[in-house]
């Protein structure tokens, strides 16, 4: 059975500062998804990484993926206040269609 | 405007009826699924498609029932038999080869009373 941990699962942080969210999964996968989540809203696709040391890089968020260690991080530079919402790495089993996701990391940036 | 529509947003059910949750996709999509999430979680698989007129149960599928009669539309109904239905339920769709991009819909809130 696939699991996916997330942490920290909760994040405060100041603006400007560098933080990293980790997403461990447990069995071997062919590809990791990140979205970001408002309250009440829907989910945003960030990134789709599918092979081993992908990197993805879109403002201020980038993504890695280290299959070996089955870890995928995201890295946040330079924090602003629009980046608060809450993020959820989703894996997807390898061979199969569906994903299992992490349980979300609800970040808040504070001035 | 290409997307993934879910009606209706907000839904209220007396305890022992059935309702059913549409979802519509104009993307040309062959995968379609349903997530279900509650306050403060991750989302969990309830059912999926890869193709018309095939469907397949997740990891939460009791009291659910689903159909994919035509490529767009992937309707979800949740019947009496699921004991905590209040919950905010997601819609999705992909291209059907892995690693594509997993699209979602706006969601439809659903709550017993």
């Amino acid at each position: 059975e696939l699991k996916v941990e997330q942490n920290p699962l909760f994040l405060s942080m100041q603006e400007e500062k560098n933080y990293t969210i980790y997403c461990n999964y447990s069995t071997t996968s062919d590809r990791l998804y990140w979205y970001r989540q408002d309250p009440g809203k829907s989910l945003e696709s960030l990134f789709v990484l599918l092979s081993n040391g992908a990197v993805k890089q879109e403002g201020r968020l980038m993504a890695s993926l280290d299959t070996k260690a089955r870890l995928s991080t995201l890295h946040i530079t330079a924090a602003v206040h629009d980046l608060s919402a809450t993020y959820f790495c989703a894996v997807g089993l390898q061979g199969a269609q569906k994903l299992v996701f992490g349980q979300g990391t609800r970040l808040t940036i504070n001035p | 405007d290409g997307g993934i529509t879910q009606s209706p947003k907000y839904l209220f059910r007396k305890e022992g009826q059935n309702v059913t949750l549409s979802c519509e996709q104009n993307l040309n999509h062959d995968a379609m699924y349903w997530y279900r999430q509650d306050p403060g979680q991750g989302l969990r698989l309830i059912y999926y498609s890869q193709i018309v007129n095939d469907f397949q149960k997740g990891d939460i599928a009791e009291g659910y029932s689903v159909s994919r009669e035509k490529k767009e539309s992937f309707p979800l109904t949740v019947t009496s038999a699921q004991k905590n239905p209040t919950a905010f339920y997601l819609c999705a769709s992909s291209l059907s080869s892995s690693g594509n991009t997993i699209y979602f819909g706006e969601g439809s809130w659903l709550t017993v009373v």
